[in-house]
């Protein structure tokens, strides 16, 4: 079965400074990627995903890139801002069919300091 | 559009009881999916249901815990005869499920249980 791995498990950095957080993933078959946020007390919050086809997707400040070959991709973050602070998970889904279950990582707790 | 919503946000309940948790989606979605997060932890499955049926419920850790979904829309988890081990945030996501690939998944805010 899928098996998500997610480091660093805390990541403290000064506001405008960059964040990567990486993942990796175990089975060869997953085809979608996706990085959720959660705040305290809330539900996870999609903020980017990346499919299998592509190896790079931007959307602003956040980035995520896809290495299908070494099974692992990364979250980048830049001008990081106070409101970044939160735990970002990676996710990969068991399986290929669009309704596969997400197998979570361990999640990754960011505080931005101003 | 409105987003997943769950009920109760809180519950607490005694070890023994029985609790209902619900779970609306979002409107036009087909496929539902309750996860529950420990403290500390990423979430992790329990169930899902594509349309009214329970497609995979290979995460229900046991048989005290049961989710149905009648009409294909609105979700209830049930858990019979609590444990102090079950207290754990329950979160539901949605997704339109469109042919072709995964689709995105919605979380609703999560239902807090604590089992005293």
């Amino acid at each position: 079965g899928e098996n998500v791995e997610q480091h660093p498990s805390t990541l403290s950095v000064q506001e405008g400074d960059s964040a990567v957080i990486k993942c990796t993933y175990s089975d060869s078959a997953s085809n979608y990627f996706p990085w959720y946020k959660q705040e305290l007390g809330k539900g996870p919050q999609l903020i980017i995903d990346i499919r299998s086809n592509v190896g790079e997707k931007k959307d602003q400040r956040i980035a995520v890139t896809l290495n299908k070959t070494a099974k692992h991709f990364s979250l980048h973050i830049t001008e990081t801002q106070p409101e970044d602070s939160a735990v970002y998970f990676c996710a990969a889904p068991l399986g290929f069919y669009n309704t596969d279950k997400l197998i979570f990582g361990t999640g990754t707790r960011l505080q931005v300091f101003p | 559009g409105a987003g997943v919503s769950q009920t109760p946000s809180n519950k607490v309940t005694e070890k023994g009881k029985y609790v209902e948790l619900r779970c609306d989606p979002i409107s036009g979605h087909t496929a539902l999916y309750w996860y529950r997060q420990s403290l500390g932890q990423g979430p992790e499955f329990l169930i899902y249901f594509q349309g009214t049926g329970a497609a995979d419920d290979s995460g229900l850790p046991n048989d005290r815990f049961f989710a149905v979904r009648p009409e294909g829309s609105v979700s209830t988890l049930k858990i019979q005869r609590t444990e102090r081990g079950d207290s754990a945030v329950y979160l539901c996501a949605s997704s339109p499920a469109r042919a072709g690939g995964t689709d995105t998944q919605y979380f609703g805010p999560g239902t807090r249980l604590t089992v005293l």
